[in-house]
Protein backbone atom coordinates (compact mmCIF):
# COMPACT_ATOMS: atom_id res chain seq x y z
CA UNK A 1 0.00 0.00 0.00
CA UNK A 2 0.73 3.88 -0.36
CA UNK A 3 1.96 5.65 2.41
CA UNK A 4 3.72 9.04 2.67
CA UNK A 5 6.13 10.32 5.31
CA UNK A 6 7.07 14.06 6.18
CA UNK A 7 9.49 15.27 8.48
CA UNK A 8 9.79 16.84 10.95
CA UNK A 9 6.72 17.08 12.29
CA UNK A 10 6.46 19.78 14.39
CA UNK A 11 9.44 23.38 13.61
CA UNK A 12 10.30 26.25 15.69
CA UNK A 13 12.56 28.64 13.61
CA UNK A 14 14.14 32.27 13.60
CA UNK A 15 13.27 34.62 11.19
CA UNK A 16 16.31 34.66 8.60
CA UNK A 17 16.81 31.18 9.14
CA UNK A 18 16.74 28.51 6.15
CA UNK A 19 13.97 25.82 6.10
CA UNK A 20 13.85 22.24 4.46
CA UNK A 21 10.93 20.52 4.88
CA UNK A 22 10.96 16.68 3.31
CA UNK A 23 7.97 14.84 1.78
CA UNK A 24 8.80 10.75 0.65
CA UNK A 25 5.95 9.01 -1.00
CA UNK A 26 6.33 4.96 -0.92
CA UNK A 27 4.45 2.10 -2.67
CA UNK A 28 3.50 4.02 -6.13
CA UNK A 29 5.76 5.16 -8.90
CA UNK A 30 6.01 8.72 -10.88
CA UNK A 31 3.15 10.19 -9.04
CA UNK A 32 1.86 13.91 -9.44
CA UNK A 33 3.19 15.84 -5.66
CA UNK A 34 1.84 19.19 -4.24
CA UNK A 35 2.80 21.58 -1.39
CA UNK A 36 0.18 23.35 0.43
CA UNK A 37 0.76 25.77 3.52
CA UNK A 38 -2.42 26.19 5.69
CA UNK A 39 -2.71 29.15 7.89
CA UNK A 40 -4.34 28.79 11.50
CA UNK A 41 -8.15 28.35 10.83
CA UNK A 42 -7.74 28.58 6.98
CA UNK A 43 -7.73 26.47 3.73
CA UNK A 44 -5.45 25.21 1.58
CA UNK A 45 -3.03 26.97 -0.50
CA UNK A 46 -1.39 25.39 -3.12
CA UNK A 47 2.23 26.28 -3.55
CA UNK A 48 4.22 23.95 -5.54
CA UNK A 49 3.20 20.90 -7.61
CA UNK A 50 5.74 18.59 -9.76
CA UNK A 51 4.54 16.42 -12.31
CA UNK A 52 7.83 14.94 -12.87
CA UNK A 53 10.96 14.48 -11.68
CA UNK A 54 12.88 18.06 -11.77
CA UNK A 55 9.69 19.50 -12.55
CA UNK A 56 8.22 22.37 -10.41
CA UNK A 57 5.14 24.33 -11.35
CA UNK A 58 5.25 27.42 -8.65
CA UNK A 59 1.54 29.17 -7.83
CA UNK A 60 2.41 31.34 -5.24
CA UNK A 61 5.99 34.39 -5.94
CA UNK A 62 7.63 34.23 -2.50
CA UNK A 63 10.63 33.35 -0.41
CA UNK A 64 10.01 29.54 -1.06
CA UNK A 65 11.12 27.36 -3.57
CA UNK A 66 10.86 23.36 -4.07
CA UNK A 67 12.95 20.31 -5.59
CA UNK A 68 12.39 17.37 -7.26
CA UNK A 69 15.28 15.44 -6.91
CA UNK A 70 13.88 11.80 -6.89
CA UNK A 71 10.62 10.13 -8.09
CA UNK A 72 9.05 10.05 -4.60
CA UNK A 73 11.09 13.20 -2.74
CA UNK A 74 9.70 16.74 -3.08
CA UNK A 75 11.75 19.33 -0.71
CA UNK A 76 10.35 22.55 0.56
CA UNK A 77 12.74 24.93 1.04
CA UNK A 78 13.61 29.11 2.20
CA UNK A 79 16.64 30.59 1.95
CA UNK A 80 15.16 33.26 4.65
CA UNK A 81 12.38 33.01 6.48
CA UNK A 82 9.76 35.54 7.06
CA UNK A 83 7.09 35.33 10.25
CA UNK A 84 4.71 35.11 7.38
CA UNK A 85 6.21 31.39 6.72
CA UNK A 86 4.71 29.86 9.72
CA UNK A 87 2.02 27.44 8.91
CA UNK A 88 1.23 23.88 8.38
CA UNK A 89 2.74 22.75 5.72
CA UNK A 90 1.04 19.41 3.72
CA UNK A 91 2.84 17.68 1.07
CA UNK A 92 0.38 15.52 -1.40
CA UNK A 93 -0.07 13.04 -3.88
CA UNK A 94 -2.04 11.63 -6.82
CA UNK A 95 -1.75 9.21 -9.33
CA UNK A 96 -3.41 10.87 -12.74
CA UNK A 97 -4.84 14.45 -13.44
CA UNK A 98 -8.20 14.37 -11.33
CA UNK A 99 -7.58 11.61 -9.00
CA UNK A 100 -7.77 10.97 -5.08
CA UNK A 101 -5.34 13.43 -3.49
CA UNK A 102 -3.59 11.60 -0.65
CA UNK A 103 -1.70 13.95 2.29
CA UNK A 104 0.67 13.51 4.74
CA UNK A 105 0.38 14.44 8.23
CA UNK A 106 2.27 17.71 7.98
CA UNK A 107 4.44 19.89 9.40
CA UNK A 108 3.54 22.80 11.59
CA UNK A 109 6.17 25.53 11.37
CA UNK A 110 6.49 28.29 13.76
CA UNK A 111 8.76 31.54 12.58
CA UNK A 112 9.37 33.64 15.88
CA UNK B 1 -8.92 32.37 -12.30
CA UNK B 2 -10.94 29.33 -11.02
CA UNK B 3 -12.63 30.27 -7.38
CA UNK B 4 -14.70 27.64 -5.40
CA UNK B 5 -16.30 29.39 -2.35
CA UNK B 6 -17.59 27.44 0.59
CA UNK B 7 -20.94 28.38 2.75
CA UNK B 8 -21.12 28.68 5.69
CA UNK B 9 -17.47 29.59 6.95
CA UNK B 10 -18.84 27.99 10.62
CA UNK B 11 -21.71 25.40 11.44
CA UNK B 12 -22.07 24.95 15.06
CA UNK B 13 -24.57 22.17 15.72
CA UNK B 14 -26.43 20.44 18.39
CA UNK B 15 -25.32 15.90 18.19
CA UNK B 16 -28.58 14.74 16.09
CA UNK B 17 -29.54 17.85 14.36
CA UNK B 18 -28.55 17.85 10.37
CA UNK B 19 -26.20 19.85 8.26
CA UNK B 20 -25.05 20.97 5.09
CA UNK B 21 -22.03 22.96 3.62
CA UNK B 22 -22.33 23.90 0.17
CA UNK B 23 -19.50 24.76 -2.57
CA UNK B 24 -19.76 27.25 -5.31
CA UNK B 25 -18.06 28.50 -8.26
CA UNK B 26 -18.72 30.47 -11.54
CA UNK B 27 -17.20 28.30 -13.50
CA UNK B 28 -18.35 24.66 -14.49
CA UNK B 29 -16.16 22.23 -12.59
CA UNK B 30 -14.60 18.87 -14.28
CA UNK B 31 -15.17 17.20 -11.20
CA UNK B 32 -16.01 17.89 -6.94
CA UNK B 33 -13.94 16.30 -4.22
CA UNK B 34 -14.75 16.69 -1.14
CA UNK B 35 -11.96 15.68 2.24
CA UNK B 36 -12.67 16.10 5.90
CA UNK B 37 -10.06 17.73 7.88
CA UNK B 38 -9.97 16.62 12.27
CA UNK B 39 -8.72 19.39 14.13
CA UNK B 40 -4.94 18.94 14.19
CA UNK B 41 -5.30 16.80 11.51
CA UNK B 42 -4.21 16.06 7.62
CA UNK B 43 -7.51 16.05 4.79
CA UNK B 44 -8.76 13.08 4.00
CA UNK B 45 -10.39 12.35 1.06
CA UNK B 46 -14.09 11.25 1.13
CA UNK B 47 -15.83 10.96 -2.60
CA UNK B 48 -15.96 12.70 -5.75
CA UNK B 49 -18.49 13.74 -7.95
CA UNK B 50 -17.73 13.92 -11.74
CA UNK B 51 -21.28 13.60 -13.76
CA UNK B 52 -23.84 16.55 -13.48
CA UNK B 53 -26.58 16.37 -10.79
CA UNK B 54 -24.81 12.90 -8.92
CA UNK B 55 -25.38 12.03 -5.93
CA UNK B 56 -24.18 9.99 -3.64
CA UNK B 57 -24.19 8.57 0.34
CA UNK B 58 -21.59 6.92 2.51
CA UNK B 59 -23.90 6.26 5.06
CA UNK B 60 -24.93 9.45 6.87
CA UNK B 61 -23.24 11.67 4.45
CA UNK B 62 -25.00 12.59 1.18
CA UNK B 63 -22.93 14.10 -1.69
CA UNK B 64 -24.67 16.05 -4.50
CA UNK B 65 -23.21 17.80 -7.89
CA UNK B 66 -25.54 20.08 -9.44
CA UNK B 67 -26.84 19.39 -12.95
CA UNK B 68 -24.92 22.72 -14.05
CA UNK B 69 -21.70 21.69 -12.33
CA UNK B 70 -21.00 24.56 -10.52
CA UNK B 71 -22.50 23.86 -7.47
CA UNK B 72 -22.14 20.84 -5.07
CA UNK B 73 -23.64 20.05 -1.30
CA UNK B 74 -22.51 17.67 1.43
CA UNK B 75 -25.26 16.95 3.65
CA UNK B 76 -24.93 14.83 7.28
CA UNK B 77 -28.05 13.66 8.91
CA UNK B 78 -28.31 13.02 12.22
CA UNK B 79 -24.77 14.59 13.34
CA UNK B 80 -22.43 12.59 16.02
CA UNK B 81 -19.20 14.27 18.02
CA UNK B 82 -16.86 12.19 15.69
CA UNK B 83 -18.39 14.45 12.26
CA UNK B 84 -16.28 17.41 14.14
CA UNK B 85 -13.79 18.83 11.85
CA UNK B 86 -13.27 21.36 8.17
CA UNK B 87 -15.09 20.07 4.88
CA UNK B 88 -13.55 21.35 2.01
CA UNK B 89 -14.42 20.68 -1.81
CA UNK B 90 -11.95 20.62 -4.18
CA UNK B 91 -12.12 20.58 -7.60
CA UNK B 92 -9.00 20.03 -10.68
CA UNK B 93 -8.30 23.01 -12.57
CA UNK B 94 -6.35 21.97 -15.53
CA UNK B 95 -4.76 18.86 -15.62
CA UNK B 96 -2.82 18.38 -12.39
CA UNK B 97 -3.80 21.68 -10.53
CA UNK B 98 -6.28 21.08 -7.56
CA UNK B 99 -8.76 24.31 -6.62
CA UNK B 100 -9.52 23.66 -2.65
CA UNK B 101 -12.83 25.71 -1.88
CA UNK B 102 -12.33 27.60 1.55
CA UNK B 103 -14.01 24.92 3.65
CA UNK B 104 -16.60 24.93 6.35
CA UNK B 105 -15.63 24.04 9.95
CA UNK B 106 -18.24 21.80 11.87
CA UNK B 107 -18.68 21.51 15.42
CA UNK B 108 -21.20 19.36 17.00
CA UNK B 109 -22.37 19.91 20.53
CA UNK B 110 -23.25 17.64 22.98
Amino acid sequence: SQTIHQWPATLVQPVGSPLSLECTVEGTSNPNLYWYRQAAGRGLQLLFYSVGIGQISSEVPQNLSASRPQDRQFILSSKKLLLSDSGFYLCAWSVGGRETQYFGPGTRLLVL
Amino acid sequence: GQQVMQIPQYQHVQEGEDFTTYCNSSTTLSNIQWYKQRPGGHPVFLIQLVKSGEVKKQKRLTFQFGEAKKNSSLHITATQTTDVGTYFCASTSGTYKYIFGTGTRLKVLA
